[in-house]
C-alpha cells in the first residue's frame, strides 16, 4: 500500500463548477498535508498546506483533512479554465523526503 | 530571484548508456532533492543532499546516484540505462526544514531508446 493514494482522473468539468479532488493516507501519524499543482511541462508548485484537521481556505481553494477517515479534499469553487492541472496531494517524511500521490488531472471546459 | 534551473530539458538515450542531470537550486536553499515522475507511479523520491551530504535516500538501485557541490548545485547520474528509466527527472530546492516548501525546477525528461 502506499503512503499516499489519490485518484488519477481524469476529471473534465464545466467552467463555474466545484471540483472535489480527494486522497487518502495510510500512516494516522501523518499531519502536514500539502497540495501542488502542476502545469503541463511544468514542475509542480505548491497551492495550499495544511496542519492536522479541519480546513483551510485560500480564495477559491479549501483544503479539508479528516483524520478520521484518513482523507484529504482539495475543493475548487468556481472552477476556471486556468484552473486545468494536476494536482498532487502530499506529505513530508523525515529529511525533506515527500510522499506524493499519483496526480488527479483536471480540465475546467469553458 | 532565479527559480530552480534544470539542464539539459530533453535528452535521449540508448540502453547500456548512463546520463548526468544538473540542477541549480534556489539562491540561498541548501537542500536539494530529486523526484522521479512516471505516468504510473507519480513522483518518487530518489535522494536528498543538503549541505553536501546525501541526508535522504529512496528505494532506487545504486545505479542512480547523486552528488551536492559546495555552491549547492547538484548533480545525478544513472548509468546503464533501462527502458524504465525514461521519465522526468525533477529537481527541487527547499530551505532545509522539516516542513518546507519544495520549489521544483521543470524537470530533465529522458527517454531511453
Amino acid at each position: 500500500q502506499k503512503e499516499v493514494e489519490q485518484d488519477p482522473g481524469p476529471l473534465s468539468v464545466p467552467e463555474g463548477a466545484i471540483v472535489s479532488l480527494n486522497c487518502t493516507y495510510s500512516n494516522s501519524a501523518f499531519q502536514y498535508f500539502m497540495w501542488y499543482r502542476q502545469y503541463s511541462r511544468k514542475g509542480p508548485e505548491l497551492l495550499m498546506y495544511t496542519y492536522s484537521s479541519g480546513n483551510k481556505e485560500d480564495g477559491r481553494f479549501t483544503a479539508q483533512v479528516d483524520k478520521s477517515s484518513k482523507y484529504i479534499s482539495l475543493f475548487i469553487r468556481d472552477s476556471q479554465p486556468s484552473d486545468s492541472a494536476t494536482y498532487l496531494c502530499a506529505h513530508p517524511n523525515t529529511g525533506n523526503q515527500f510522499y506524493f500521490g499519483t496526480g488527479t488531472s483536471l480540465t475546467v471546459i469553458p | 530571484k532565479a527559480g530552480v534551473t534544470q539542464t539539459p530539458r530533453y535528452l535521449i538515450k540508448t540502453r547500456g548508456q548512463q546520463v548526468t542531470l544538473s540542477c541549480s537550486p534556489i539562491s540561498g536553499h541548501r537542500s536539494v532533492s530529486w523526484y522521479q515522475q512516471t505516468p504510473g507511479q507519480g513522483l518518487q523520491f530518489l535522494f536528498e543532499y543538503f549541505s553536501e551530504t546525501q541526508r535522504n535516500k529512496g528505494n532506487f538501485p545504486g545505479r542512480f546516484s547523486g552528488r551536492q557541490f559546495s555552491n549547492s548545485r547538484s548533480e545525478m547520474n544513472v548509468s546503464t540505462l533501462e527502458l524504465g528509466d525514461s521519465a522526468l527527472y525533477l529537481c527541487a530546492s527547499s530551505l532545509g526544514g522539516v516542513t518546507g516548501e519544495l520549489f521544483f525546477g521543470e524537470g530533465s525528461r529522458l527517454t531511453v531508446l
